[in-house]
């Protein structure tokens, strides 16, 4: 079974700088998509943003950049630019690469990121 | 994404008591899940379904029950609530081919 570990509870940044939230897994699939979610304290699930596990480029949004080292099995996500919004619980998840039911999503444990102004 | 509903939002019980939790989706998605989510725990998949009349258990399953007479439902149900099940339920949708998986806005759930 795959697990996924974020082992910072909290991290905070001051507004403006850079941040970057670790997420380590551990599968024996070589193929997989790599999740950040992000919640809001609506309670909200935002997909921010996806890598295939098969993509050597690294996936960018906007703000948010992954560093996805596919050997050492990590998936970390840098925010540039941090702005208040930015201030939530961040979800790191896998996906096995076959469609519908095992599109369920294995979840870490989650990080709170607080910014300040 | 408005096509996934979740009801109630906020409901409060007692230990003992029966409660169902509500999930809607208009996409016509054949596959359902649920989770709740407990800090310090991430979220934990309850069960899936893969179509009607198709459900399996997921990581945390006791004390739950799920059923899906039709696609588009997918409630939930605490037969005999604990205060253990206290917990912020999700449930979430995907098309077979799609990739992406649309969150409801959760319920929060408190048994007293």
């Amino acid at each position: 079974a795959q697990t996924v570990t974020q082992s910072q509870p909290e991290m905070s940044v001051q507004e403006a700088e850079t941040v970057t939230l670790s997420c380590t897994y551990d599968t024996s699939e070589s193929d997989y998509y790599l999740f950040w979610y992000k919640q809001p304290p609506s309670r909200q699930m935002i997909l921010v943003i996806r890598q295939e596990a098969y993509k050597q480029q690294n996936a960018t949004e906007n703000r948010f950049s992954v560093n996805f080292q596919k050997a050492a099995k990590s998936f970390s996500l840098k925010i540039s630019d941090s702005q208040l919004g930015d201030a939530a619980m961040y979800f790191c998840a896998y996906r096995s690469p076959e469609t519908g039911a095992n599109s369920k999503l294995t979840f870490g444990k989650g990080i709170t990121l607080s910014v300040r102004p | 994404d408005a096509g996934i509903t979740q009801s109630p939002r906020y409901k409060i019980t007692e230990t003992g008591r029966q409660v169902t939790l509500m999930c809607h989706q208009t996409w016509s998605h054949s596959y359902m899940f649920w989770y709740r989510q407990d800090l310090g725990h991430g979220l934990r998949l309850i069960y899936y379904s893969a179509a009607a009349d198709i459900t399996d258990k997921g990581e945390v399953p006791d004390g739950y029950v799920v059923s899906r007479s039709k696609t588009e439902n997918f409630p939930l149900t605490l037969e005999s609530a604990t205060r253990s099940q206290t917990s912020v339920y999700f449930c979430a949708s995907v098309g077979r081919r799609n990739e992406k998986l649309f969150f409801g806005s959760g319920t929060q759930l408190s048994v007293l």
